[in-house]
């Protein structure tokens, strides 16, 4: 079965440094990968998404993400870190049908000043 | 473009109550998918529709239903309400052109 795995529950970045969250997965054939994010009381906002093509992504708000078949992972990466970025992000893959994901337990992102 | 809709974005309930969410999906998206959101089990699907057919369904109870109407929105209904049903329900749009979904604000829902 699909599975998605953060290692990170929490990570504390400092404003303006750089940020990788980690993601693993596991899926037997090319898999349709996502990053979202939530923010305090809201719903997921769509980061980037990898269906095929280059494995180098780009997203909204200056994220981008890998994919690594060989280690089956899909880090998210950004390489300043505002205040605003302090959120829980999720990594996710779709099983079966994008319609249908199965999300990873999340890492919440601190951001200090 | 208009968001996806949820209503109501609060609700309380007593165990043993049902309960009804409803979700108003991006327009000209056909196929709406629901999420429970807990703190111990994150994210899970539940169910998807697509043109008023359940295509996909989670592992839920039966207690757990769903319908799509045929303009597209869809409602949940969750019944003979338990205290482990406490939740963000979360609605999403799908986009078949672009594989993509697209998330409402949530409905938090509090069983007593």
């Amino acid at each position: 079965a699909q599975s998605v795995t953060q290692p990170d529950i929490h990570i504390t970045v400092s404003e303006g440094a750089s940020l990788e969250l980690r993601c693993n997965y596991s899926y037997g054939a090319t898999p349709y990968l996502f990053w979202y994010v939530q923010s305090p009381g809201q719903g997921l906002q769509l980061l980037l998404k990898y269906f095929s093509g280059d494995t180098l992504v780009q997203g909204i708000k200056g994220f981008e993400a890998e994919f690594k078949r060989s280690q089956s992972s899909f880090n998210l990466r950004k390489p300043s870190v505002h205040w605003s970025d302090a959120a829980e992000y999720f990594c996710a893959v779709a099983a079966g049908g994008f319609q249908k994901l199965v999300f990873g337990t999340g890492t919440r992102l601190l951001v200090s000043p | 473009k208009a968001g996806v809709t949820q209503t109501p974005r609060y609700l309380i309930k007593t165990r043993g109550q049902q309960v009804t969410l409803s979700c108003s999906p991006i327009s000209g998206h056909r196929s709406v998918s629901w999420y429970q959101q807990t703190p111990g089990q994150g994210l899970q699907f539940l169910f998807e529709y697509f043109s008023e057919t359940q295509r996909n369904k989670g592992n839920f109870p039966g207690r757990f239903s769903g319908r799509q109407f045929s303009n597209s929105r869809s409602e949940m209904n969750v019944s003979t309400l338990e205290l482990g049903d406490s939740a963000l329900y979360l609605c999403a749009s799908n986009e078949g052109d672009t594989d993509t979904q697209y998330f409402g604000p949530g409905t938090r829902l509090t069983v007593l």
